[in-house]
């Protein structure tokens, strides 16, 4: 059965690092997203993307995060100067269609450790 | 803000025991309301996209039922065995959005031999 996968499973870094984490979505499916949890509190919304290029994205998205997808399959986030507060299990996800009802399937997270 | 809410927020059951839990979400400028399964390490799986009032859906022992005028969706697990222990979570798509999707807290759920 089609999965989306994610690298690293935990990544650990120093504040102010770049760290860039990747996902490859189902083959076939065109929407892609950005969650994480921070420990303790809910799941929250960072991105989605669509024929390369941000869809949507939230407050919490500013300039120190950015999403790319390089080739026909993956599909990255990158935090450029990272903070103590982004530590958090970060989810990607993926949807064949746009419409809000279509299943998002997700990933199993990175964990994000920021020292 | 969107707010999204579920409870409770654990519960403990022993099996044979059925259960149920409640999600609310914003009523107005609805669109789907999703049912996640979420165990630790896993990735959270889908259980139900719902999106029409008095839509009720069914999975094996688990079913769910939804009211978007009133805003709540339940979840119920009819005999529930110590491999439901997860968390379950309930996500709102709505307003103007292209797919986000606004999480409740999650319910976690462990079931008892």
């Amino acid at each position: 059965e089609p999965e989306v996968t994610q690298t690293p499973s935990h990544q650990v870094t120093q504040m102010g690092q770049e760290v860039i984490l990747r996902c490859v979505p189902i083959s076939n499916h065109l929407y892609f997203y950005w969650y994480r949890q921070i420990l303790g509190q809910k799941v929250e919304f960072l991105v989605s993307f669509y024929n390369n290029e941000i869809s949507e994205k939230s407050e919490i998205f500013d300039d120190q995060f950015s999403v790319e997808r390089p080739d026909g399959s993956n599909f990255t986030l990158k935090i450029r100067s990272t903070k103590l507060e982004d530590s958090a299990m970060y989810f990607c996800a993926s949807s064949g269609t746009s419409v809000s009802y279509n299943e998002q399937f997700f990933g199993p997270g990175t964990r994000l450790t920021v020292l | 803000i969107l707010n999204v809410e579920q409870s409770p927020q654990s519960l403990h059951v022993q099996e044979g025991d059925s259960t149920n839990f409640t999600c609310s979400f914003p009523s107005s400028n609805f669109y789907a309301l999703h049912w996640y399964r979420w165990e630790t390490a896993k990735s959270p799986e889908a259980l139900f996209v719902m999106t029409l009032n008095g839509d009720e859906k069914k999975k094996g022992r688990i079913s769910a039922t939804l009211n978007t005028k009133e805003g709540y969706s339940y979840l119920y697990i009819k005999g529930s065995q110590p491999e439901d222990s997860a968390t379950y979570l309930c996500a709102y798509a709505g307003g103007t959005s292209y797919g986000k999707l606004t999480f409740g807290q999650g319910t976690i759920l462990t079931v008892h031999p």
